[in-house]
This record gives C-alpha cells, structure tokens and sequence, in this order.
C-alpha cells in the first residue's frame, strides 16, 4: 500500500517556467514532510521540508505548499533552470513509536527542463 | 567528507550467490536505514536500525538479513540472490533530533 501518493511520474518544462509536483497521503499520524532531489548516480538530498503547522515553506526558488485538510503537499520550482533536471521524491514521516524516523516515499517524478 | 560511505558501488551476482552490503557513517548518527530504488517505485525500507544493536524490519525485508556491527556500520546480506533483488540499495542515516537523511552514493546490484 503506496502510504504517499506523487504525481506526475515525469515533467517537462521550459526554462525560466514553474515545476509543480504534487503528492497526497492518507495517515494523519504523519507530522513531517520532506522533498528529496536525486541527480542520476547520486543518492538522494534533502531540498525542503515543512512540518504541518504552516501552509507554506519557501527557501529560494523552491517552495512547498501544505494543505491539512486536503491531506496534499506539492513542490513548486519557480524559474526552473537545467541544472534542476533530476528525481524529485517527496515523502512523509511519523516521528513516534516504532516507527520513529522511518521516512514513506512517493514513487518519484523525473524533471527535464529545457534550455 | 562526512557522510555515508557505501561499497561497493558496482556487483554482479549469479542466482543463489551471497553478499554483504556494507555501510559505514561517521557523523556520529543513531539511525540507519537500507533502501531499494527501483525504476517507477520509489525508495521502499528494507530494514532499519534505530540504535545500535536494534533492528527492524521495513517494507521489503524478504530475502535480506542485516547487521548494525557498531554505531557507524549498518550493512545489508542477500544470502541467496534472486533476480528480483536487481535494483539500487541505498543505505541513509540521521543524527538523534535532526530531521534530514544523509544517503550514501548507491550499489548497484545485478543479480543474473
């Protein structure tokens, strides 16, 4: 049971335009949400996070947006350049129990963006 | 550099050989994690460790075993390789209180 639903599997964008990625999850238990960049042959990188106590995050030209009550989260890259062509992975966590740290991830959407 | 070193980062395997997987961190960190990457299916936990001499299961464990040895090394066994377990394994860790992973590069496992 995929616990973190993202969409689309695969972007393309113009440079200079706006990425979006959306994910969505169902437990409400989840009280921490991540964005992962991954360029091929690396392991992937923290890029943002938010916790769900504020709707929206932004550090440079990547924002996330939280939306509690529609249980989704989305990833906005404005002014998308080619060095932001990778994996983009979003994920969730519940940071209590047995399951302390353990992070759920979203399937992955590949981002090319054009010159 | 700091961070999380994984080796090898290339192996082929023939069906039913083993192998071990080895992680090692020197950032001092509590937790490790193993993860499988395959195309179209994201990162999915095999095993964990929240301390060491703790582990636990994750999503995927079947046909895997693993060691926390010590705080800094966390590796992965296949004792009998399949075909199936052809993918990318990643090994990850976090510092107690902190939020972020740290992964390591990857091994790329083919398993023929």
């Amino acid at each position: 049971q995929q616990q973190v639903k993202q969409s689309p599997q695969s972007l393309i964008v113009q440079k200079g335009g706006i990425s979006i990625i959306n994910c969505a999850y169902e437990n409400t238990a989840f009280d921490y949400f991540p964005w992962y960049q991954q360029f091929p042959g690396k392991g992937p990188a923290l890029l943002i996070a938010i916790r769900p106590d504020v709707s929206e995050k932004k550090e440079g030209r990547f924002t996330i947006s939280f939306n509690k009550s529609a249980k989704q989260f989305s990833l906005h890259i404005m002014d998308s350049q080619p060095g932001d062509s990778a994996t983009y992975f979003c994920a969730a966590r519940i940071d209590r129990g047995s399951t302390l740290g353990r992070l759920y991830f979203g399937r992955g959407t590949q981002l090319t963006v054009w010159p | 550099n700091a961070g999380v070193t994984q080796t090898p980062k290339f192996q082929v395997l023939k069906t039913g050989q083993s192998m071990t997987l080895q992680c090692a961190q020197d950032m001092n960190h509590n937790s490790m994690y193993w993860y499988r990457q395959d195309p179209g299916m994201g990162l999915r936990l095999i095993y964990y460790s929240a301390s060491e001499g703790t582990t636990d299961k994750g999503e995927v464990p079947n046909g895997y075993n693993v060691s926390r040895l010590n705080k800094r090394e966390f590796s992965l066994r296949l004792e009998s390789a399949a075909p199936s377990q052809t993918s990318v394994y990643f090994c990850a860790s976090r510092g107690e209180g902190r939020d972020g992973y740290t992964f390591g590069s990857g091994t790329r496992l083919t398993v023929v």
